[in-house]
């Protein structure tokens, strides 16, 4: 059956750390993937795009990475800080149909 | 520019009641997305409108539920009659069609749905 995992429900980290979440998915063949970010009572934000022939994507201090052999995404929050603490979201395409999205990790960074 | 609207922010019915959610794209977004969140899980796809026109439609969950997006503009979601599992919060989102799916989503703050 078709399934997208992110690591942790939760995931705890120091203040200045890198923060790695990520983002598995079986029976699916995505051409892109998405990562959103999602405060408390708010709507999902977009970060980043990466398309299946890019390894790497990066802005700011966020990196997100695509390994289509491994059928997984990493998503990479460095020098973090407590303002990045909310819930991300890995979201890729079905089959050009529309987004599916995991169901997130929530990341606490703690000064 | 105004973002992606939603209305009401926060609906709390009996249930067999109706209600209708409704969702203002950005401007010349012809995309336009309803996804929901029930307790605990997922965000999930509903539907996707291209315009006025359902582009599909395959994660409606029986036919209580009806979308429609008359003249491309504003879309309204209506549940009717609303059982206790449709409780949850209803995400719009558009996207500008750039050949297919490789635009961004963006998302209303959601319509918090409380079915009693």
């Amino acid at each position: 059956s078709q399934k997208i995992e992110q690591n942790s429900e939760a995931l705890n980290i120091q203040e200045g750390k890198t923060a790695t979440l990520t983002c598995n998915y079986t029976n699916y063949s995505p051409a892109y993937l998405q990562w959103y970010r999602q405060d408390p009572g708010r709507g999902p934000v977009f970060l980043l795009l990466i398309r299946e022939n890019e390894k790497e994507k990066r802005k700011e201090r966020l990196k997100v990475t695509f390994d289509t052999t491994l059928k997984q995404s990493l998503f990479h929050i460095t020098a973090s800080q407590p303002a990045d603490s909310a819930t991300y979201l890995c979201a890729l395409d079905n089959y050009g149909q529309n987004f599916v999205f995991g169901p997130g990790t929530r990341l606490s960074v703690l000064p | 520019e105004a973002g992606v609207t939603q209305f009401p922010s926060h609906s709390v019915i009996e249930k067999g009641q109706t209600v209708t959610l409704r969702c203002d794209p950005i401007s010349g977004h012809d995309n336009l997305y309803w996804y929901r969140r029930v307790m605990g899980k997922e965000i999930k796809f509903l539907l996707h409108f291209v315009k006025e026109s359902k582009q599909d439609e395959s994660g409606m969950p029986n036919n209580r539920f009806l979308a429609e997006r008359t003249g491309g503009t504003y879309s309204t979601l209506k549940v009717q009659p609303a059982e206790l599992e449709d409780s949850g919060v209803y995400f719009c989102a558009s996207s500008q069609v750039t050949g297919g799916l490789t635009g961004e989503l963006f998302f209303g703050e959601g319509s918090r749905l409380t079915v009693l």
